[in-house]
């Protein structure tokens, strides 16, 4: 069963930290994995969009990982804002479209 | 904004109530879908519609109706639903159906069922 997980499920950082999420996956075969933001009251957006090829991609503060041996991505965001206060979703494509959510990690930033 | 947009942004029903939800998207995009996002559960794919015609269905019972007149335009008709339909019910769309094209979404309904 594909099945992608991510921790932790919330995290409170202060400003200009920096933090760390996880994102482990069984989906299979893989085709790409996307990290989305998610503020509140808004619909997804996506920050990353990752291939098998692909280790790492950046966007401004937003730093994504992936390891594909392992089924394992993660997504860094450096000197963290107030903005960043948000949900980030994990979100991994198999191939023939098949998308598979996690269940978000909850971030909030706090001045 | 993303160029999607779902009215109303939030509705309240009874359960015996039948309301519809619309979605439109100014992106020129082929592909549009109907998620439910339930709180602290991930995303449920419902309803996929690829060139107006539907593609997918996830097993979603039929108090749930989508309707695709037209590439632009994506409703869901609700009927006879029940409070654990409750949820943020959420629209996107992609260029095509296919893995290598970004999904955007719209900002979605808050539907509360009592």
């Amino acid at each position: 069963k594909n099945q992608v997980e991510q921790s932790p499920q919330s995290l409170i950082i202060l400003e200009g930290k920096n933090c760390t999420l996880q994102c482990n996956y069984t989906v299979s075969p893989f085709s790409n994995l996307r990290w989305y933001k998610q503020d509140t009251g808004r619909g997804p957006v996506s920050l990353t969009i990752m291939t098998f090829s692909e280790n790492t991609k950046s966007n401004g503060r937003y730093t994504a990982t992936l390891d594909a041996d392992t089924k394992q991505s993660s997504l860094h965001i450096t000197a963290s804002q107030l903005s960043d206060s948000a949900s980030y979703i994990c979100v991994v494509r198999a191939a023939g479209n098949k998308l598979t959510f996690g269940g978000g990690t909850r971030v909030l930033v706090k001045p | 904004e993303t160029g999607v947009t779902q009215t109303p942004r939030h509705l309240v029903m009874g359960m015996t109530n039948k309301k519809s939800l619309k979605c439109e998207q100014h992106l020129g995009h082929n592909a549009m879908y109907w998620y439910k996002q339930s709180a602290k559960k991930p995303l449920e794919l419902m309803f996929v519609y690829s060139l107006e015609e539907r593609v997918e269905n996830n097993s979603v019972p039929s108090r749930f109706s989508p309707e695709c007149p037209n590439s632009s335009h994506l409703f869901l008709h609700l009927h006879t639903l029940q409070p654990e339909d409750s949820a943020l019910y959420l629209c996107a769309s992609s260029q095509e159906q296919q893995s290598r094209y970004e999904q955007y979404f719209g900002p979605g309904t808050r539907l509360t069922v009592t």
